[in-house]
């Protein structure tokens, strides 16, 4: 799976944007951007995930660049609960086999959010 | 559905202890693994299973073993506890078979080994 870097830590005001960005220029064409929280160490939580295309769900937006080699996490609206670790993750994506599903964790980005 | 759960969730264990770590999900995963995270670090993989019967190793897994006879259980085994396995477990799985799947996370095992 491809390397990851991210900035150790961030910070950010409630109710403003957080803006997670994550280098992966090493990604492969079969490569899901995959995106996890951990909070005051709770096990690790799925955020979201993308291949190339931009995606948004309930919890947050996946900007990827056109070359695949960045990406960026967007909280629209922060608050201190999003107060974690921030984790992004490349993997193949694929139906089985055994590398299925195996996620290698760096260290991550802390983000606090800040009243 | 209870997800994943993880038994015990904090254990002190002197050196040279045994102790199982239990991990069990109730959503027919076929994909199973452990994961341990050293303070300050991300989660590295210990070991993990494709299915019952069939478990392998991951990038940490010595001091460790598993096994896997049911598809709803995934047991880790530490035989003689030694102080540089003092950590936190957490056991993940995922169904498969489909390109994108998320993993869910148990809430993780606290152990200390003195």
């Amino acid at each position: 799976d491809a390397k990851t870097t991210q900035p150790p830590s961030m910070d950010c005001a409630e109710g403003r944007a957080a803006n997670l960005p994550c280098n992966h220029s090493t990604i492969s064409g079969n490569e899901y951007v995959y995106w996890y929280r951990q909070i005051h160490s709770q096990g690790p939580q799925y955020i979201i995930h993308g291949l190339k295309n931009n995606e948004t769900n309930e919890m947050a937006s996946l900007i990827i660049t056109e070359d695949r080699k960045s990406s960026t996490l967007i909280l629209p609206h922060a608050t201190l609960r999003d107060t974690a670790v921030y984790y992004c993750i490349v993997r193949v994506g694929g139906g089985g086999g055994t590398s299925y599903g195996k996620l290698t964790f760096g260290q991550g980005t802390i983000l606090t959010v800040h009243p | 559905n209870a997800g994943v759960t993880q038994t015990p969730k904090f254990r002190i264990l002197k050196i040279g202890q045994s102790m199982t770590l239990q991990c069990t999900q109730d959503m027919n995963h076929n994909y199973m693994y452990w994961y341990r995270q050293d303070p300050g670090m991300g989660l590295k993989l210990i070991y993990y299973s494709v299915g019952a019967g069939i478990t392998d190793k991951g990038e940490v897994p010595n001091g460790y073993n598993v096994s896997r006879s049911t598809t709803e259980d995934f047991p880790l085994r530490l035989e003689l506890a030694a102080p540089s396995q003092t950590s936190v477990y957490f056991c993940a799985s995922i169904a498969g078979g489909r390109p994108q799947e998320t993993q869910y996370f148990g809430p993780g095992t606290r152990l200390l080994v003195l």
